[in-house]
């Protein structure tokens, strides 16, 4: 079975800087998906960034990249130019490639940014 | 782009009775659905997979007589939480995949938070 690990339960950072958002991964698959979702308040589950493991090229989105780092197991979420909507809990998620599959979460980082 | 719209977004209910949720594709086909629970300032958790036309796979540990899925159609699953208890009180969460276009990433629901008093 697949676990997803996020080893920081809160992480803070000042407006406009830029903050790390932590995740490993355990699987014997060779291809998958990993994800990051924000949480906000509201509880909507919004997806932020993926990336497809067998793409060697980081994914990027805006403000948004990520460090995957396949043989590491590693998939970090960098946030540049952080701003106060960027305020949310973060979950790092993992899906197999099969069509079909679940996501199994992390257990999340809450990100506080300070004005 | 893709919505799923999950109802009710919350509700209160008196311990033993049943509590119905239900998750729409609204504008795609979803063979396969999945309900994740979420207890406050923890992750989510999947429950079950829902399927179209069969039966629901339950994960380890959550009771399938209790925690009732049925997806009679490609656009609709429900959820109906029997006999509630107060432990089962929680954030339920219901995602879908539209199943005409490959790996698309799961469209989340806004979610039900369920109150059993």
């Amino acid at each position: 079975a697949q676990t997803v690990t996020q080893s920081q339960p809160e992480m803070s950072v000042q407006e406009a800087e830029t903050v790390t958002l932590s995740c490993t991964y355990d699987t014997s698959e060779s291809d998958y998906y990993l994800f990051w979702y924000k949480q906000p308040p509201s509880r909507q589950m919004i997806l932020v960034i993926r990336q497809e493991a067998y793409k060697q090229q980081n994914a990027t989105e805006n403000r948004f990249s990520v460090n995957f780092q396949k043989a590491a197991k590693s998939f970090s979420l960098k946030i540049s130019d952080s701003q106060l909507g960027d305020a949310a809990m973060y979950f790092c998620a993992y899906r197999s490639a099969d069509a079909g599959n679940m996501l199994t979460f992390g257990g999340g980082t809450r990100l506080m940014v300070k004005p | 782009g893709a919505v799923v719209s999950q109802h009710p977004s919350w509700v209160i209910c008196k311990s033993g009775t049943s509590v119905k949720i239900e998750c729409r594709s609204l504008d795609f086909q979803a063979t396969t659905m999945f309900w994740y629970r979420q207890f406050p300032k923890q992750s989510l958790m999947l429950m079950a997979t829902s399927n179209e036309g069969s039966k629901a796979t339950y994960e380890q540990g959550v009771e399938k007589d209790k925690f009732l899925i049925n997806h009679a159609s490609l656009t609709l699953s429900t959820l109906t939480v029997t006999s509630a208890h107060p432990e089962d009180s929680s954030f339920y969460i219901c995602s879908a995949r539209d199943s005409g276009t490959g790996n698309s990433p799961l469209h989340f629901g806004n979610g039900t938070r369920l109150t059993v008093t």
